[in-house]
Parts: C-alpha cells; sequence; structure tokens
C-alpha cells in the first residue's frame, strides 16, 4: 500500500548543529520525493526535491538523501538556526500521480 | 507568498450544512491538488485536477466533492457537515503533474 511515515514525531537540536529527519516510503514505484516545511499557522512550504532516479541533491543549507534500496530518504539541515523550527513532512509521488505526505516530524531548535 | 490563493482564511458552521472552498493556483499551474490536515496530523490527500479533470483520488469522502473550471480555479464543496470535518484544508498547485507543488495559506474550517 502507501504510507509515508516519519521515524520520529519531535526532534530537538541545538542551534548551529546539523539536522537530520529521516523518513521511510513502502511504494517502492514512487518516483518523486518532496520535503515541506510547514510553520504554524502556514501552509507547507516547498524545501527540496529529488527524483528516483538520483541518490542526492543539495540546496541551500539543505542536503536530501534518497536509498532506494531500504526505501529511506532523509533531509539534512546545516547549522540550524532558529527560523529552522516547523514541522517538516516528507512526501512522495507514486506513479498514480497522488503526493502522499507523512505524519511529520516537529524540529525543535534548542537556544 | 506562494501566489495560491485560498478562500475563505475561517469559516465557522453548523453541522448539517454545505460549505464551499475555493481555490486560486498560481499562474500558469495546470494542476490543483486539495489536502485536509485535522490538528497535529499530516496532510490527507483528498483530490487532484490537471487542466480541468480529475486526475487521482484519495481518501475522499462521498460527501465532499470537488472541480477545477476552465480558468483553472478550483472549488471544493463540503456537504453534510460533521463535526469530525473541522480541519485546515489546504489547496496547492503545480505546474504538471508531478512537479513540486506549491500550498496556499489554507482554509480552516470549525464545524460546531
Amino acid at each position: 500500500g502507501e504510507s509515508v511515515g516519519l521515524h520520529l514525531p519531535t526532534l530537538s537540536v541545538q542551534e548551529g548543529d546539523n539536522s537530520i529527519i529521516n523518513c521511510a516510503y513502502s511504494n517502492s514505484a514512487s518516483d518523486y520525493f518532496i520535503w515541506y516545511k510547514q510553520e504554524s499557522g502556514k501552509g507547507p512550504q516547498f524545501i527540496i526535491d529529488i527524483r528516483s532516479n538520483m541518490d542526492k541533491r543539495q540546496g541551500q543549507r539543505v542536503t536530501v538523501l534518497l536509498n532506494k534500496t531500504v526505501k529511506h530518504l532523509s533531509l539534512q539541515i546545516a547549522a540550524t538556526q532558529p527560523g529552522d523550527s516547523a514541522v517538516y513532512f516528507c512526501a512522495e509521488r507514486g506513479r498514480d500521480d497522488k503526493i502522499i505526505f507523512g505524519k511529520g516530524t516537529r524540529l525543535h531548535i534548542l537556544p | 507568498d506562494s501566489g495560491v490563493t485560498q478562500t475563505p482564511k475561517h469559516l465557522i458552521t453548523a453541522t448539517g450544512q454545505r460549505v464551499t472552498l475555493r481555490c486560486s493556483p498560481r499562474s500558469g499551474d495546470l494542476s490543483v491538488y486539495w489536502y485536509q490536515q485535522s490538528l497535529d496530523q499530516g496532510l490527507q490527500f483528498l483530490i487532484q485536477y490537471y487542466n480541468g479533470e480529475e486526475r487521482a483520488k484519495g481518501n475522499i469522502l462521498e460527501r465532499f466533492s470537488a472541480q477545477q473550471f476552465p480558468d483553472l480555479h478550483s472549488e471544493l464543496n463540503l456537504s453534510s457537515l460533521e463535526l469530525g470535518d473541522s480541519a485546515l484544508y489546504f489547496c496547492a498547485s503545480s505546474v504538471e503533474v508531478g512537479t513540486e507543488a506549491f500550498f496556499g495559506q489554507g482554509t480552516r474550517l470549525t464545524v460546531v
């Protein structure tokens, strides 16, 4: 079936450290993955995406890693800042073009 | 600002009523998605349209319906509302199916 889940519901990270948010997916036919950030009271904001023919993609302070063998996705945020506090969702697109979201990980930044 | 506009921002209505949520996609985007987000939950995919045609359907209740109009705006109709329908409803749009989707700020529906 289709499911995208996150290993940890809450992640606390010291300001300035790197954050790693993990995600497992179950649909081996998924060919496109997206990370979103949702701040309180706002809609999800696109962070970075990756297609299944890649295993790594870098953006500004963010890196997404895709391991198709174990169906695992991760988002790395470098030098975490207070403004990174949010809920992070991974999402996958299956062959039927539905984009399915996981439950989210709340990232909490410690001063 | 993502460029996706949703109205209204807030809606309070009674059980049994019907409401219509409206979404204007980003200029040039052909695909529109609707999601429901309950308190502290993830985003549940409801339905997707591409250039006026239904493209994919998720866990959308029979009491809910949607459509995308020729000008590409979309409406989500919720009828026979129940307390459990209280949630944030998000619309997103993308240029093509499968490209990154940009979300609106959502409509917060409260059913009392």
